[in-house]
Formats: C-alpha cells, sequence, structure tokens
C-alpha cells in the first residue's frame, strides 16, 4: 500500500528556507514512472499546487512560486524534498506531499497524499 | 490561470438525501476535472477525475458529470460519514492546477 509521510519543522523564522521532506513506502519513486510533487492549503489561499517532479529530474512548479520553491527526489533514500526561500506569513500552511495519478501523465489528479505538516512562519 | 468557482460555499442537506454541487471552469478543461474529499484533520482524498470516473474503493453512490466549464458532483444518498468539505480541481491548464474554494456539506 503506496504511503506518504511528510517531515520537517514546524515553525521556521520570516526571510529563512523551509526543507520538508516526504518518505515515501509502498513503491519505488525511480521505477514507478508516477510524477511526485507538493500542495499546500492555507485558510487564505485554499489549496495551491506548488511543484513536481519526475524521476529523471524533470520539474515543474507552480509560476507564482517559481523563484522560490525546488522540487527534487532522492531515489536513494525514496524521498520527495521541497525548499521554499525567503519566507513570509504568507507561507504559513499545511503542506502536503502528493502523486499524481492514476495516469502516468502530468495531465491528471492527485491520486495519493500524505497527512499534511503545518508550517508556521512567525519570528 | 484558469478560475475555478463552486457553489454553494455551505449546502444543508439531511442523510438520505441526494446532494448536488457545482464547479465552473473560467475556461473550458474538457474532462480534465477532479473532485475530492476533505475531513477535519486529513488530506484531499480522491474520489472523482476525468470528469465522471470514480477513483479506486469510491461507493457508486458518489457520481460526476460535465465536460468544458460546467460540471456537478452527486451523491445520491448522503451517509453520515459523506459530510465534509468538497474541492474541484482542474488539471488541463499544466503545468497550472488549479482548485476550487471548496462546498462544505453539512447536515441539515
Amino acid at each position: 500500500q503506496l504511503q506518504l509521510q511528510e517531515s520537517g519543522p514546524g515553525l521556521v523564522k520570516p526571510s529563512e528556507t523551509l526543507s520538508l521532506t516526504c518518505t515515501v513506502s509502498g513503491v519505488s519513486i525511480s521505477t514507478s514512472r508516477y510524477y511526485w510533487g507538493w500542495l499546500r492549503q492555507s485558510p487564505g489561499m485554499g489549496l495551491e499546487w506548488i511543484g513536481n517532479t519526475y524521476y529523471s529530474g524533470y520539474t515543474f512548479y507552480n509560476p507564482s512560486l517559481k523563484t522560490r520553491v525546488t522540487v527534487s527526489l532522492d531515489t536513494s533514500k525514496n524521498q520527495v524534498s521541497l525548499k521554499v526561500t525567503s519566507l513570509t506569513a504568507a507561507d504559513t500552511a499545511v503542506y502536503y506531499c502528493a502523486r499524481l495519478g492514476p495516469k502516468t501523465t502530468v495531465t491528471t489528479s492527485f491520486d495519493f497524499w500524505g497527512q499534511g505538516i503545518l508550517v508556521t512562519v512567525s519570528s | 490561470e484558469i478560475v475555478m468557482t463552486q457553489s454553494p460555499a455551505t449546502l444543508p442537506v439531511s442523510p438520505g438525501e441526494r446532494a448536488t454541487l457545482s464547479c465552473r471552469a473560467s475556461q473550458s478543461v474538457y474532462n480534465n476535472m477532479a473532485w475530492y474529499q476533505q475531513k477535519p484533520g486529513q488530506p484531499p482524498s480522491l474520489l472523482i477525475y476525468g470528469a465522471s470516473t470514480r477513483a479506486t474503493g469510491i461507493p457508486a453512490r458518489f457520481s460526476g458529470s460535465g465536460s468544458g466549464t460546467e460540471f456537478t458532483l452527486t451523491i445520491s444518498s448522503l451517509q453520515s460519514e459523506d459530510f465534509a468539505v468538497y474541492f474541484c480541481q482542474q488539471y488541463n491548464d499544466w503545468p497550472m492546477y488549479t482548485f476550487g474554494q471548496g462546498t462544505k456539506l453539512q447536515i441539515k
């Protein structure tokens, strides 16, 4: 059974960089041919897609966040990572790791989600 | 960016009744539409993709319809576990996925 589990700090300071990790179990991210990525949810912005990546290294991002975010895979650890730089209070949200599926293409839905991690940006 | 607008924001319905939720896209997304259910403290869970295909394990009382800019999620006979927030999402405008603001289904 596929499972995704986010981990990282719950509190970060403004202007700092957020680093989150998603550990995937039940499938190999390097051989499964799916895209893996991140979304976030806040009361003010609702559900917001951040970005996705593929085992080949191909990545694509939300244009509004593109200059501040990086999504990458660590195939040796079966993990998906997210970095967000230059944090502000507006980045406070629950961050979710998710798989694009059930199709192995980019034009599909998000079929598996992690439980999410609340990140608060505050001094 | 394609804007997804859901209506109503809140829908009071009695258990056993039918619920109809709407989602409108600001431009055509063909059938590249998904619906999700979210319960408090949990992540969204995929219900429908391709506008009308139920995801694995989703009961037949959930059905999706529509294409282009107008979409509907229908729950034929509400069970207690169906009271939640529902989101629509378009994935036609790749690489930009956008969600509606949600409809909260509450017990009448």
